[in-house]
């Protein structure tokens, strides 16, 4: 199974700053890994997916990179509606495994 | 409009059995795999088990291996998670969730959840 861990588990930030959030795989999963942020009561939302694309309808604020093992999920200017939790994901083998995720938080 | 609604959550005794149903709506079914994902109270998200399109191909996370079994009636726009001898570690919102029309696009629709809870 591979291991999903996110750095870090608390990311305390100001509105209007610029975030960065880490993945980090055991083995390399290629390009198959996906971000999703999940607000409390609510469905996680797909943000991106093949480690760089942003889906439909995402705001262009959201941007991954990465490849192989480490990957990042940058927010480019925190908005109070990002708070939220963020978890990757691979899927690049069986069984598909999420990161422990990263809670944002206003400062 | 994209659909997915889970039931049959409920709360039962350690070791008892239950089923989970997934109806889509708002897309041709049979064209898409489902997955089964759960998020115990307070944590994070677990992959839990995955059907193909037609239901002849199927991966389970190992801690529901053996105890677990997903099936579809693809008639029905249905999928099914048959759940045996579950465990305390099984409370959880349940969702199902499928990809987007791009293969890559991983989880992009999600019902709204079914909670569990093994209790007695």
């Amino acid at each position: 199974e591979i291991v999903m861990t996110q750095s870090p588990a608390t990311l305390s930030v100001s509105p209007g700053e610029g975030p960065t959030l880490s993945c980090r795989a055991s083995q390399s999963v290629s390009n198959k890994l996906a971000w999703y942020q999940q607000k409390p009561g609510q469905a996680p939302r797909l943000l991106i997916y093949d480690a760089s694309t942003r889906s439909t309808g995402i705001p262009a604020r959201f941007s991954g990179s990465g490849s192989g093992a480490e990957f990042t999920l940058t927010i480019s200017s925190l908005q109070s509606e990002d708070l939220a939790v963020y978890y990757c994901l691979q899927y690049n083998a069986w069984p598909l495994t999420f990161g422990q995720g990263t809670r944002l938080e206003i400062k | 409009e994209v659909r997915l609604l889970e039931s049959g959550g409920d709360l039962v005794q350690p070791g008892g059995s239950l089923r989970l149903s997934c109806v889509a709506s708002g897309f041709t079914f049979t064209r898409f795999p489902i997955h089964w994902v759960r998020q115990a109270p307070g944590k994070g998200l677990e992959w839990v088990s995955h059907i193909s399109e037609d239901g002849r191909g199927t991966y389970y996370a190992d801690p529901v291996k053996g105890r677990f079994t997903i099936s579809r009636d693809n008639s029905k726009d249905t999928v099914f998670l048959h759940m045996n001898s579950l465990r305390a570690e099984d409370t959880a919102v349940y969702y199902c969730a499928k990809r987007g029309d791009i293969v890559g696009q991983k989880f992009n629709d999600w019902g709204q959840g079914t909670l569990v809870t093994v209790s007695s």
